[in-house]
């Protein structure tokens, strides 16, 4: 089956321009979450949804914002865009994790390289 | 500060020989997952281990995990040119049951398979 899809792949933008990226995760998932890597800060949490709410939040200013819709879909906007969030922006999907569980795993998609000039 | 730290920070081997890649990390998880990334691309899931199994298997790839040494390793034995890449381990922390799809990543360990 198809993995987590991300589009666009690459894209350059300008300082204070705004952008969307966007995520389909696996078939059947109903867990998208978001990464941002860069160089000096490594890979970090943005944000997880399910079923349409946000359920995690990471320590990003509220310049990052996502929002998911009811096939699973996920998009993540950045407002006024500066040149530090150039980086590779990962999303990644999974099963709902049941308060029990023990975790998912979890799979990530291409990236969607982001850079601003 | 990461939850997960790698070391060492870069291997450089021969086709062939093993690679092992140590991850510590500071808090109580629920699970840990491996993850390989080939330069500019997505991550790609090696293997998850629960806090409560101590070792797995899967092809090439040994895992082990000490939750009392909070440390986990990787081992891929007869490495191939195909292996390079960065490795990371990425925690699931214990918070409530479930973290909610947050992983906290370690720096990765960028290991070079030579042919």
């Amino acid at each position: 089956k198809a993995g987590v899809t991300q589009t666009p792949r690459y894209l350059i933008k300008t300082r204070g321009q705004q952008v969307t990226l966007s995520c389909s995760p696996i078939s059947g998932h109903r867990s998208v979450s978001w990464y941002q890597q860069t160089p000096g800060q490594g890979l970090q949490f943005l944000f997880e949804y399910f079923s349409e709410t946000q359920r995690n939040k990471g320590n990003f200013p509220g310049r990052f914002s996502g929002r998911q819709f009811s096939n699973s879909r996920s998009e993540m906007n950045v407002s006024t865009l500066e040149l530090g969030d150039s980086a590779l922006y990962l999303c990644a999907s999974s099963l709902e994790a049941s308060f029990l569980s023990s975790g998912n795993t979890i799979y990530f998609g291409e990236g969607s390289w982001l850079t601003v000039v | 500060s990461q939850q997960g730290e790698e070391d060492p920070q870069a291997l450089s081997i021969q086709e062939g020989e093993n690679a092992t890649m140590n991850c510590s990390y500071k808090t109580s998880i629920n699970n840990l997952q491996w993850y390989r990334q080939n330069s500019g691309r997505g991550l790609v899931h090696l293997i998850l281990i629960r806090s409560n199994e101590r070792e797995k298997h899967s092809g090439r790839l040994r895992v082990t995990l000490d939750t009392s040494k909070k440390s986990s390793s990787l081992l891929i034995t007869a490495s191939r040119a195909a292996d390079t890449a960065s490795y990371f381990c990425a925690t699931d922390l214990r918070a409530g049951g479930t973290s909610y799809g947050k992983l906290t990543f370690g720096q990765g360990t960028i290991l070079t398979v030579h042919p």
